[in-house]
């Protein structure tokens, strides 16, 4: 079955600092490559997606490059606050079918 | 426009009894998923309905747990025969028409067996 991991699994900045997360897939049928949030005891939200025909997107503070033939996308966050604190997972499909979630990435901010 | 709904948040049962989560997915979204998180870890797939019919059941445990979408009503996912590895949070997701659109996620419910 697909394989998804995730570096780091902890990741510690100072406020303002950027954060990047990366995470390897081994679907190469995938062409979905979004990225969740979860704060403790809350639901997941989407926080950016991408597609498997573009290479860069970005929303604010917040991007994801992917990276097709190495099979690999990165959450880059920059300009970091503490609210940005909370777990990271992501989560590559085929068709936004069932999406497996990587293994999470902690991250804090400390201020 | 109300997000995914699920009830109950909490839900306690004894070992043995069956438990019962609903999911009302948003507004015009046919598609409804079912996922399991067990604590410190990411969420693992279970089952991908539309209505009246199962598309993907490939992570549902072969016994003790279905899941269904009726065309009226919403979504259940039953687990007969609680033991204690069932304690985890499960999440419900939903989508307009599947293929192509984003998933968003209700606020879960959080079983505990005793």
């Amino acid at each position: 079955g697909e394989n998804v991991e995730q570096h780091p699994s902890t990741l510690s900045v100072q406020e303002g600092d950027s954060a990047v997360i990366k995470c390897t897939y081994s679907d190469s049928a995938s062409n979905y490559f979004p990225w969740y949030k979860q704060e403790l005891g809350k639901r997941p939200q989407l926080i950016i997606d991408i597609r498997s025909n573009v290479g860069e997107k970005k929303d604010q503070r917040i991007a994801v490059t992917l990276n097709k033939t190495a099979k690999h996308f990165s959450l880059h966050i920059t300009e970091t606050q503490p609210e940005d604190s909370a777990v990271y997972f992501c989560a590559p499909s085929y068709n936004t079918d069932k999406l497996i979630f990587g293994t999470g990435t902690r991250l804090q901010v400390f201020p | 426009n109300a997000g995914v709904m699920q009830n109950p948040r909490h839900l306690v049962r004894r070992r043995g009894q069956e438990a019962r989560l609903r999911c009302s997915p948003m507004k015009g979204h046919s598609h409804v998923y079912w996922y399991r998180q067990l604590p410190e870890e990411g969420l693992k797939f279970m089952v991908y309905l539309q209505k009246e019919n199962i598309i993907d059941e490939s992570g549902m445990p072969k016994e003790r747990f279905s899941a269904e979408f009726p065309k009226e009503g919403p979504s259940i996912l039953r687990i007969q025969q609680v033991v204690r590895g069932d304690s985890a949070a499960y999440f419900c997701a939903s989508s307009p028409t599947g293929e192509g659109q984003p998933q968003h996620f209700g606020d879960g419910t959080r079983l505990s067996i005793l």
